[in-house]
C-alpha cells in the first residue's frame, strides 16, 4: 500500500492561514488522496479528498501537486477549533476498502 | 442528523469477560468499519464489510468478531477480553469503499482490567 508522510506536529497563529504538508511519492493512479481530522476525544472528521485536481469546500482547500506525489491542506484563517491532528490518506477500491491512518500532524493555534 | 451511532460509551470489563459494541448508522450506507484507537497512536482497522453481507479482516483482527447484521448495523464482539484491548473504538460508515469518504461515531473508550 501506497504511505504517506506527515510533520509530527505544526503550529499556527490564529486567522493566519496554514499549509500542512503530505508526501505520498508511491501514490497509485487510483488512489485518492484524502484528508480527515480529529479533534480532542472526537471521532475523525472528513475534511476533503482529491484525485488529481486542486479542491475547495467551505472547511479547507486541498491542493495536489501536478506528479500528484504530495499534496497541501490548506485551511485560509486558523480558528483556535481548528487545532487537532490532521491525517493525510490514500484510498482506492484496491487497498481493501479502507483508509490506512498514520499519525497525522498534530495542529496547535495560537491566538 | 444522528448519522453513526455508537453504544456504549464508556465500558469497563474484567479480563475474560466478553461484550458486544454496538454501531448503526442512519445514511444508508453500504460499507462499514471498526477501527480502535491506542493512546498517541493513529486508528487501525479491526474489520470492515464492503457491503451487507460480507466482512474482512483488516490489520488487527485477532481476539475479535464482528457481524453485520443488516445494512443499518455491525457490531463488533470481544469474546474474551484481554488487557491488550484497552482502546478507543470508533465505527465508521461510507456510500461505497475507498473513494467516499467516511462518517465517524464518536467511539468507546473500553478499559479492561
Amino acid at each position: 500500500d501506497a504511505k504517506t508522510t506527515q510533520p509530527n506536529s505544526m503550529e499556527s497563529n490564529e486567522e493566519e492561514p496554514v499549509h500542512l504538508p503530505c508526501n505520498h511519492s508511491t501514490i497509485s493512479g487510483t488512489d485518492y488522496i484524502h484528508w480527515y481530522r480529529q479533534l480532542p476525544s472526537q471521532g475523525p472528521e472528513y475534511v476533503i479528498h482529491g484525485l488529481t485536481s486542486n479542491v475547495n469546500n467551505r472547511m479547507a482547500s486541498l491542493a495536489i501537486a501536478e506528479d500528484r506525489k504530495s499534496s497541501t491542506l490548506i485551511l485560509h484563517r486558523a480558528t483556535l477549533r481548528d487545532a487537532a491532528v490532521y491525517y493525510c490518506i490514500l484510498g482506492n477500491s484496491n487497498s481493501g476498502y479502507a483508509l490506512n491512518f498514520g499519525k497525522g500532524t498534530s495542529l496547535l493555534v495560537t491566538p | 442528523n444522528a448519522g453513526v451511532t455508537q453504544t456504549p460509551k464508556f465500558q469497563v470489563l474484567k479480563t475474560g469477560q466478553s461484550m458486544t459494541l454496538q454501531c448503526a448508522q442512519d445514511m444508508n450506507h453500504n460499507s462499514m468499519y471498526w477501527y480502535r484507537q491506542d493512546p498517541g497512536m493513529g486508528l487501525r482497522l479491526i474489520y470492515y464489510s464492503a457491503s451487507e453481507g460480507t466482512t474482512d479482516k483488516g490489520e488487527v483482527p485477532n481476539g475479535y468478531n464482528v457481524s453485520r447484521l443488516n445494512k443499518r448495523e455491525f457490531s463488533l464482539r470481544l469474546e474474551s477480553a484481554a488487557p491488550s484491548q484497552t482502546s478507543v473504538y470508533f465505527c465508521a460508515s461510507s456510500e461505497w469503499a475507498g473513494r467516499q469518504p467516511q462518517h465517524f461515531g464518536d467511539g468507546t473508550r473500553l478499559s479492561i482490567l
